[in-house]
């Protein structure tokens, strides 16, 4: 049973342009979280999605950011028009329907690199 | 707004011996989970250790136990016989709802 898969797993853009995050969950989980670490942070909530439905999304940004997790295929987490200030690594989690109490399952990680 | 806090940056601990990594959060919720993940310079994050709230015994996972109170809603993680290989950053976490809410994390460090 694969864990959670997140790619790329380095990512370099440069201003302006758009990056795609990729998450595939682990089989059998239905829900998806996004998260962003900062350089020398902890790791801060973005988004939870089920598939075709977007759950909570508090956490992200108001411009430029946006998630989905399609009926098929992985969970993409867009940013558009990429700034610096953007760098991260950027994780996905996993979880069987309701994450109270569960384990989520956390992919390695994409860090994306703004020049 | 849901808070957790790790006032330890950084900690250092001689091989085979004990360290306790502190945190304390804040929350409303009278049921909730609270979590301490690992994370080494790999970045992926693995899940040391799981306390449910309602429950008042302190959970252990072989070497790692927690002490959990929750009138002061803190939750510590011990480390007892330290190893090499538990050089990393510890993260604890709260869940509320259906997000974690993660403290800023504390770089252990193992000497040998």
């Amino acid at each position: 049973n694969a864990g959670v898969m997140q790619n790329p797993r380095h990512l370099v853009r440069r201003r302006g342009q758009e990056a795609r995050l990729r998450c595939s969950p682990m089989k059998g989980h239905s829900h998806v979280y996004w998260y962003r670490q900062l350089p020398e942070e902890g790791l801060k909530f973005m988004v939870y999605l089920q598939k075709e439905n977007i759950i909570d999304e508090s956490g992200m940004p108001k411009e430029r950011f946006s998630a989905e997790f399609p009926k098929e295929g992985p969970s993409i987490l867009r940013i558009q028009q990429v700034v610096r200030g953007d760098s991260a690594a950027y994780f996905c989690a996993s979880s069987p329907p309701g994450l109270l109490g569960s384990e989520a399952f956390f992919g390695q990680g994409t860090r994306l690199t703004v020049v | 707004a849901q808070t957790v806090t790790q006032s330890q940056p950084e900690m250092s601990v001689q091989e085979a011996e004990t360290v306790t990594l502190s945190c304390t959060y804040d929350t409303s919720e009278s049921d909730y989970y609270l979590f301490w993940y690992k994370q080494p310079p790999s970045r992926q994050m693995i899940l040391v250790i799981r306390q449910e709230a309602y429950k008042q015994q302190n959970a252990t996972e072989n070497r790692f136990s927690v002490n959990f109170q929750k009138a002061a809603k803190s939750f510590s993680l011990k480390i007892s016989d330290s190893q090499l290989g538990d050089a990393a950053m510890y993260f604890c976490a709260c869940e509320y709802g259906n997000k974690l809410v993660f403290g800023a994390g504390t770089i252990l460090r193992v000497k040998s």
